[in-house]
């Protein structure tokens, strides 16, 4: 059974930087079959996918975040990453992780992780 | 790239069916027949429910189905349970490996 675990710092300064990563248990990341997400969820509001990685390390972008997201990969770790720069308020959700057959759905998530930006 | 669009609510009593719509446009919903439709308790993960429009993982009940018309997809929950009240959001496949979500709908069990 797949299993995602995101981790990261839980609060971030407003303009900084915020990393947040995903390990990725009970299979390889390494696969032709999926794409590694991730999604994330203000308080009380919807979800908004953020981006995917690739094996290879070829990256996809949600067009409006684009400018401020990287979104990496380490096979050897079985883990791939996120940054998202010069945060503002606007970007407290939970951030999750998740594999995404095909690159169409998703059906594995990782459990969450709150991250709010603050001074 | 603009969010699909859900209404806001849908209820129903048990034993009815409902039907939550997710509108998109021919860049996105119209031309892939690849929706997919997730469940989400509050403070929870969401849960797959359909995807590829009308296919369900293993597991999930088969009171849930799926279909698409044109640029609107459509999500039915048959014999509504109160283990149904959720929210519930619509994702499509837009093109160049890219997804886009709807804004959620809120079932409610009266």
């Amino acid at each position: 059974q797949v299993q995602l675990q995101e981790s990261g710092p839980g609060l971030v300064k407003p303009s900084e930087t915020l990393s947040l990563t995903c390990t990725v248990s009970g299979g390889s990341i390494i696969s032709t079959t999926y794409d590694w997400g991730w999604i994330r969820q203000p308080p009380g509001k919807g979800l908004e996918w953020i981006g995917s990685v690739y094996y290879s390390g070829r990256t996809y972008h949600n067009p409006s975040l684009k400018s401020r997201v990287t979104i990496s990969v380490d096979t050897s770790k079985n883990q791939f990453s996120l940054r998202l720069t010069s945060v503002t308020a606007a970007d407290t959700a939970v951030y999750y992780c998740a594999r995404e057959p095909g690159g169409d759905w998703l059906d594995y998530w990782g459990q969450g992780t709150l991250v709010t930006v603050s001074s | 790239q603009s969010a699909l669009t859900q209404p806001a609510s849908v209820s129903g009593s048990p034993g009815q069916s409902i039907s939550i719509s997710c509108t998109g446009t021919s860049s996105d919903v119209g031309s892939y027949n690849l929706v997919s439709w997730y469940q989400q308790y509050p403070g929870k993960v969401p849960k797959v429910m359909i995807y590829e429009v009308s296919k369900r993982p293993s597991g999930v009940s088969n009171r849930f189905s799926g279909s698409k018309s044109g640029n609107t997809a459509s999500l039915t929950i048959s014999g509504l349970q109160a283990e149904d009240e959720a929210d519930y959001y619509c994702c499509s496949y837009a093109g160049s490996r890219t997804l886009v979500f709807g804004g959620g709908t809120k079932v409610t069990v009266l």
